[in-house]
């Protein structure tokens, strides 16, 4: 099993620029997540979803959006780049709650210039 | 709303000694789970131990170890034994049980640990 893909590895983006992160389980997780990583800090969730057409805003979700069409794709939408979007963003995945870790992803590192 | 502290930003040790990372918590939430996680310089973020608040036996797992006082809102990682590939950020995070169903799986980090092994 591939687990939690992330695409792309790196990105660089100019200021107003539009791009989507990509997440992708083969697990047949019910909940997905989008932490974003700013430098030496821990990681705050941006939005998560419990399922298929059900998303829902966590910590920091100003300047993103998301959607989830299906249970294995969970893509994260930046429409507008600012500077303060620079990050690494982290997608992770969980069958049931509280009994079993979240799986991540290998996170994409967002440059925004 | 839960917060978690992590109050060292960095630590170091000797190879083959113990360190001892520390973390706090609040939450109202009467039942939860605590987790270390270990960030590599690959980004990549692994579970080295998890605790569930309702069980007073501290986890084990290999040369890592907990240190769980719920009434203090205490939840302190030891590594024995430590070796090279220990260097790492250590991220302590908290999960509110799904008790009511709200929780949505929702974890919250510290600020993390960097870990530094001197050989």
């Amino acid at each position: 099993n591939a687990g939690v893909t992330q695409t792309p590895k790196f990105r660089i983006l100019k200021i107003g620029q539009s791009m989507t992160l990509q997440c992708a389980q083969d697990m047949n997780h019910n909940y997905m997540y989008w932490y974003r990583q700013d430098p030496g800090m821990g990681l705050k969730l941006i939005y998560y979803s419990v399922g298929a057409g059900i998303t829902d805003k966590g910590e920091v979700p100003n300047g993103y959006n998301v959607s989830r069409s299906t249970t294995e794709d969970f893509p994260l939408r930046l429409e507008l780049a600012a500077p303060s979007q620079t990050s690494v963003y982290f997608c992770a995945s969980v069958r049931m709650i509280g009994t079993q870790p979240q799986h991540f992803g290998d996170g994409t590192r967002l440059s925004i210039l | 709303a839960q917060t978690v502290t992590q109050s060292q930003p960095e630590m170091s040790v000797q190879e083959a000694e113990t360190v001892t990372l520390s973390c706090t918590y609040d939450t109202s939430e009467s039942d939860y789970y605590l987790f270390w996680y270990k960030q590599p310089p690959s980004r990549q973020m692994i579970l080295v131990i998890r605790q569930e608040a309702y069980k007073q036996q501290n986890a084990t797992e290999n040369r890592f170890s907990v240190n769980f006082q719920k009434a203090a809102k205490s939840f302190s990682l030891k590594i024995s034994d430590s070796q090279l590939g220990d260097a790492a950020m250590y991220f302590c995070a908290l999960l509110p049980s799904n008790a009511g169903g709200t929780s949505y799986g929702k974890l919250t980090f510290g600020q993390g640990t960097i870990l530094t092994v001197h050989p």
